[in-house]
């Protein structure tokens, strides 16, 4: 069964740094991209960024809501991607779901910035 | 930024009626590749968004043939033939065309 599991979600103050991980299962992790999507409580969905796969560059891109304070890795060896938050706002509290577009949807951690 | 509009955004059935969604996208969302990259999502409360549609009128294997999705271009529509109780949540589209991928802003399906 292809799966996603996401962790590291906290609660976190305003200005600081919180790291989330999403280990995959049940797929050839290298051969996909993967991308973080959140949600503010009882919101919408929003698209955070995403990272290609190495066979195509592995580059990432970016919501602009984001750019330049959060990064988007990954570790082929051990079927993880994560997702480095930096310079934390309230407003960028949610629950944040890390996906393999468009199929695959992990359970979501929860991240909460607030003092 | 394709800018994703979903009709209504709120919507009460009633079970065995059908029912219909409309997405907008603000650019078209064919691709060069002949694809059109528009998906369809219900989110049940508690749950994560589950894939039901993609590129515009596929299911997905699993879901039930009482889904359809149509449209063209930039004018996409869910119907779900007959509700059912385990159809209610918040739908949304999303476009695969561009980065930064968005999506519409929901629409709650709720028994009448």
């Amino acid at each position: 069964e292809e799966q996603l599991v996401e962790s590291g979600g906290d609660l976190v103050q305003p200005g600081r740094s919180l790291r989330l991980s999403c280990t995959a299962s049940g797929f050839t992790f290298g051969d996909f991209a993967m991308s973080w999507v959140r949600q503010a409580p009882g919101k919408g969905l929003e698209w955070v960024g995403f990272i290609k796969s190495k066979a195509y560059g592995g580059t990432t891109d970016y919501a602009a809501s984001v750019k330049g304070r959060f990064t988007i890795s990954r570790d082929d060896s051990k079927s993880i991607a994560y997702l480095q938050m930096s310079s934390l706002k309230s407003e960028d509290t949610g629950l944040y779901y890390c996906t393999r577009e468009p199929t695959v949807w992990g359970q979501g951690t929860m991240v909460t910035v607030s003092s | 930024d394709i800018v994703m509009t979903q009709s209504p955004l709120s919507l009460s059935v009633t079970p065995g009626q059908p029912a219909s969604i409309s997405c907008k996208s603000s650019q078209s969302l064919l691709h060069s590749d002949g694809k059109t990259y528009l998906y369809w999502y219900l989110q049940k409360p508690g749950q994560s968004p589950r894939l039901l549609i993609y590129e515009v009128s596929r299911r997905l294997s699993g879901v039930p043939d009482r889904f359809s999705g149509g449209g063209s271009g930039t004018d996409f529509t869910l119907r779900i033939s007959r509700v059912e109780a385990e159809d209610l949540g918040v739908y949304f589209c999303m476009q695969g065309i561009n980065v930064p991928r968005t999506f519409g802003p929901g629409t709650r399906v709720d028994l009448k």
